[in-house]
């Protein structure tokens, strides 16, 4: 089956650095990917829907310069968390939807931010 | 605004039926269901996007009412390895919300 990367899988950072989150696709291409958030014992949250080659589209109360997504190429896009603080940490979970269909897409296991 | 998801939580032994529900206050553009196994990713299950639609398989299948406001996921002849929490996202207006969840367990 579509196997979807996240990279790292744990980080730990001091509270005002930065952090890139990979996700790759690694046997498929992806027009669209999306970015989630999910804080312990919670519901998933969307963050972002990242598309190729555009900027991407953030849900209502994220903020795009905090949550800088990139998605250069059809396997891979980024998420930095810049600037982090402690009310950052939490599970980064992205998925790829293969080709732009809308019928499945595969998530990759998610990166533990832990920020001190 | 958050679909209303429920159970909040259920308890079967294997081979026992489960249905999950989802529903919302507003017509939706589409119900996405996913399972998601503790300290892991989800895993996507299926979208469904026509009103009265119905769609799966004969184990895990799910249904879209058609008035496009509440969808429910069945569970048919539960496995252990169906334990795990389910979570409906709903999409509408353009915006993504996911119901609380369904922590399910199955035991032997």
């Amino acid at each position: 089956g579509a196997v979807v990367s996240q990279h790292p899988s744990r980080v730990i950072c001091k509270s005002g650095t930065s952090v890139k989150i990979e996700c790759r696709s690694l046997d498929f291409q992806a027009t669209t990917m999306f970015w989630y958030r999910q804080f312990p014992k919670q519901s998933l949250m969307l963050m972002a829907t990242s598309n190729e080659g555009s900027k991407a589209t953030y849900e209502q109360g994220v903020e795009k310069d905090k949550f800088l997504i990139n998605h250069a190429s059809l396997t891979l896009s980024t998420l930095t968390v810049t600037s982090a603080h402690p009310e950052d940490s939490s599970f980064y979970i992205c998925s790829a939807e293969p080709g732009g269909t809308q019928e499945t897409q595969y998530f990759g296991p998610g990166t533990r931010l832990l920020v001190l | 605004q958050q679909p209303v998801q429920s159970p909040q939580a259920v308890i079967l032994r294997e081979g026992e039926d489960a249905v999950i529900n989802c529903s919302s206050s507003k017509a939706l553009y589409s119900v996405h269901w996913y399972r998601q196994k503790h300290g892991e990713a989800p895993v996507f299950l299926m979208i469904l996007l026509k009103g009265g639609e119905q769609k799966g398989h004969e184990k895990i299948s799910a249904s879209f009412n058609e008035k496009k406001q509440q969808s429910s996921l069945y569970l048919t002849a539960s496995q252990l390895s169906y334990s795990g929490t389910y979570f409906c996202g709903t999409e509408v207006d353009n915006d993504m919300r996911f119901g609380a969840g369904t922590r399910l367990t199955v035991k032997p």
